[in-house]
């Protein structure tokens, strides 16, 4: 099975621009998973979608908003960004059914943001 | 809120040695997921092993072993016969399995280096 693919890779923005990342999760998964993460930060959860549902939110402002579409392919999109919106943002899939291995989840390779 | 504290930023170990990376975790929850994820310098994210709250046995994945201690919170991860693959930031990871879960909650890493 083809692993999890995130679009672009890279992708430098100025500041009050918005931008908008691509995820596509492994074939059968249904939950998609987004995180940010920075050097001072550390990994930090943003949201995760199931079946085109937001079923939980991390604590960041209305800025980061995200959804799903029927193919389970995901996106978050970041408007208005700050300077330190600049992060890799992660992305993770998992079969998300309830069942515990649903729990696992497997990441993609990241699209690195950069904010000037 | 759950935590997740690594308290080692960085170890270091000699090739073919052994090595324990420590990671210990609050949660008021019975009932979680424990993760170990590698991220070499490519930034992608790999599962290493999981281990379930309810389950007294220890996980093994060929070289990589845990040791859980539910009651002292605590989740350590054992690389036998360390190998230069295996440099990399270790994340240990925790959720709860309830259907409000937030994501993974990561601890902020231990940058493991092999020395050859």
């Amino acid at each position: 099975k083809a692993g999890v693919t995130q679009t672009p890779r890279y992708l430098i923005k100025t500041r009050g621009q918005q931008v908008t990342l691509s995820c596509s999760p492994i074939s059968g998964h249904r939950s998609v998973s987004w995180y940010q993460q920075t050097p001072g930060q550390g990994l930090q959860f943003l949201f995760e979608y199931f079946s085109e549902t937001q079923r939980n939110k991390g604590n960041f402002p209305g800025r980061f908003s995200g959804r799903q579409f029927s193919n389970s392919r995901s996106e978050m999109n970041v408007s208005t960004l700050e300077l330190g919106d600049s992060a890799l943002y992660l992305c993770a899939s998992s079969l998300g059914t309830g069942q515990y291995l649903s729990y696992e989840q497997y990441f993609g390779p990241g699209t690195r943001l950069t904010v000037t | 809120a759950q935590t997740v504290t690594q308290s080692q930023p960085e170890m270091s170990v000699q090739e073919a040695e052994t090595v324990t990376l420590s990671c210990t975790y609050d949660t008021s929850e019975s009932d979680y997921y424990l993760f170990w994820y590698k991220q070499p310098p490519s930034r992608q994210m790999i599962l290493v092993i999981r281990q379930e709250a309810y389950k007294q046995q220890n996980a093994t994945e060929n070289r990589f072993s845990v040791n859980f201690q539910k009651a002292a919170k605590s989740f350590s991860l054992k690389i036998s016969d360390s190998q230069l693959g295996d440099a990399a930031m270790y994340f240990c990871a925790y959720r709860w399995s309830g259907g409000g879960a937030d994501g993974l909650t990561f601890g902020k890493g231990t940058h493991l280096i092999i020395q050859p």
